[in-house]
């Protein structure tokens, strides 16, 4: 009965290499993002999707490219990984805010995807 | 751009009350939240200001001053299972995207 499901746990490969990070949530959420947490812990979102559209894209290089296939899944590809992009990725979902009422809508975190590259 | 501060290391002993404050600047404000994340762990939501005051749920309440860009996450009987790290976040823009502090690490002693 996991909420965010994310897979590989951990993920070992070599500089130059491509690979993928899978993320499914079963909370009926609206909203998915993936998140890059650093060796200091600074957690920095890098995509959102709202029922698979991408709502935020921040400053990440092309490289990194999410799809999001149905709104209960959110996956992340990486091209030639580089030693800078060890990290720990998180997928995270929530339902959309209401501007009007000022409510919060929490984010649920999958349980994270170790990266190292060699 | 959004920047936020907090500090980053706090120590408390067991049953003490500690408080954490985060001071952010940012444009298109829309309220702070605050999460918790055990080492090794996922981040996971603790509380939620969309208007000043204070928020309580049980032993941990948030308070939120937006006229300041000021809040703070108090957390009361700490316990041993409180030693985590805990992150302020804004949310701004869309509401949905999150900019989260660098955390503040609290060592909970006996």
């Amino acid at each position: 009965d996991t909420a965010v499901s994310q897979t590989p746990k951990y993920l070992v490969t070599q500089m130059g290499n491509d690979k993928s990070i899978k993320c499914e949530q079963n909370l009926g959420h609206d909203t998915m993002y993936w998140y890059k947490q650093d060796s200091k812990k600074f957690l920095k979102i890098m995509f959102s999707y709202n029922n698979k559209e991408l709502i935020i894209n921040e400053t990440v290089p092309n490289r990194f490219s999410p799809k999001s296939p149905d709104k209960a899944h959110l996956n992340l590809h990486i091209n030639s990984l580089e030693l800078g992009d060890s990290a720990v990725y998180f997928c995270a979902s929530s339902q959309e805010l209401s501007r009007v009422t000022y409510s919060n809508q929490p984010q649920h975190f999958g349980d994270g995807t170790r990266l190292s590259i060699l | 751009g959004q920047s936020l501060e907090q500090p980053s290391e706090v120590t408390a002993v067991e049953g003490a009350i500690v408080q954490i404050n985060c001071t952010y600047q940012t444009s298109g404000f829309y309220g702070l939240s605050w999460y918790q994340q055990h080492d090794g762990g996922a981040p996971t939501f603790l509380s939620y200001n969309g208007l000043d005051g204070l928020e309580e749920t049980g032993r941990f309440s948030s308070f939120l001053s937006r006229s300041d860009s000021y809040g703070y996450l108090l957390l009361q009987e700490l316990q041993m299972k409180d030693s985590a790290s805990y992150f302020c976040a804004v949310h701004t823009g869309t509401a949905s995207k999150l900019t989260f502090g660098t955390g503040t690490r609290l060592q909970v002693t006996l």
